[in-house]
């Protein structure tokens, strides 16, 4: 069965530059979730969209920002990124908002 | 969505079943209990759900109390590759977002 991709599946940055994330669902699937995992730390949620609409945000720092395409693909854009950064960025896809989530891969990204 | 207690740790015998508890006392009536698994940094894999009764899929049963304040995961025949970080998490049936807490890592002993 067809999961979620996401690419790059590594990706190295110096401090201060930028980052796009992306984000490819389950196909028919309508809602996209991204997720933050620290070294050590459990996932946590940064924002999701449903149809396109932002549907929910979490702790997601201002210097990021998403959003979901109409083919339901999302890019999560990462500004001025720094050390704290570095971390597993987990992406979910789901039928809809309130059935269950599917988990991608993951990017793991590395600031230096 | 309501808090959810997992020990942090524990081991099991390969080909033994394993039974991971958690506690959800103030779950609300609308609350699912969803368990997820992530082995070594890759992406949390779901197991199973449910919502009052007991559950059984090709991976695991989930046996919830009668008064939903706890749930035990069962994984009938651990192996080696079942080894990970498990965790229990209560979301709402419109909710969105899951939070993921501690979970209890598993360790499968040959």
């Amino acid at each position: 069965a067809a999961g979620v991709i996401q690419s790059p599946r590594h990706l190295i940055k110096e401090k201060r530059e930028t980052a796009t994330l992306k984000c490819y669902p389950i196909p028919r699937h309508d809602t996209v979730y991204w997720y933050q995992q620290g070294p050590g730390q459990d996932p946590q949620f940064l924002i999701s969209f449903y149809e396109k609409m932002q549907s929910d945000k979490g702790s997601i720092p201002d210097r990021f920002s998403a959003q979901q395409f109409s083919d339901y693909h999302s890019e999560l854009n990462m500004s001025s990124l720094e050390l704290g950064d570095s971390a597993l960025y987990f992406c979910a896809s789901s039928p809809s908002s309130q059935e269950t989530q599917y988990f991608g891969p993951g990017t793991r990204l590395l600031v230096l | 969505d309501a808090k959810t207690t997992q020990p942090p740790s524990m081991d099991c015998a390969e080909g033994r079943a394993a039974n991971l508890p958690c506690n959800h006392s103030t779950i609300s009536g609308n609350e699912y209990v969803y368990w997820y698994r992530q082995i070594h940094s890759q992406g949390p894999q779901y197991i199973i759900h449910g919502l009052k009764n007991n559950e059984t899929n090709e991976m695991a049963s989930l046996i919830i109390t009668e008064d939903r304040k706890s749930s035990t995961l069962i994984l009938p025949h651990a192996t080696l590759r079942d080894t990970a970080v498990y965790y229990c998490i209560a979301r709402k049936a419109a909710g969105n977002k899951l939070t993921f807490g501690g979970g209890t890592r598993v360790l499968v002993k040959p």
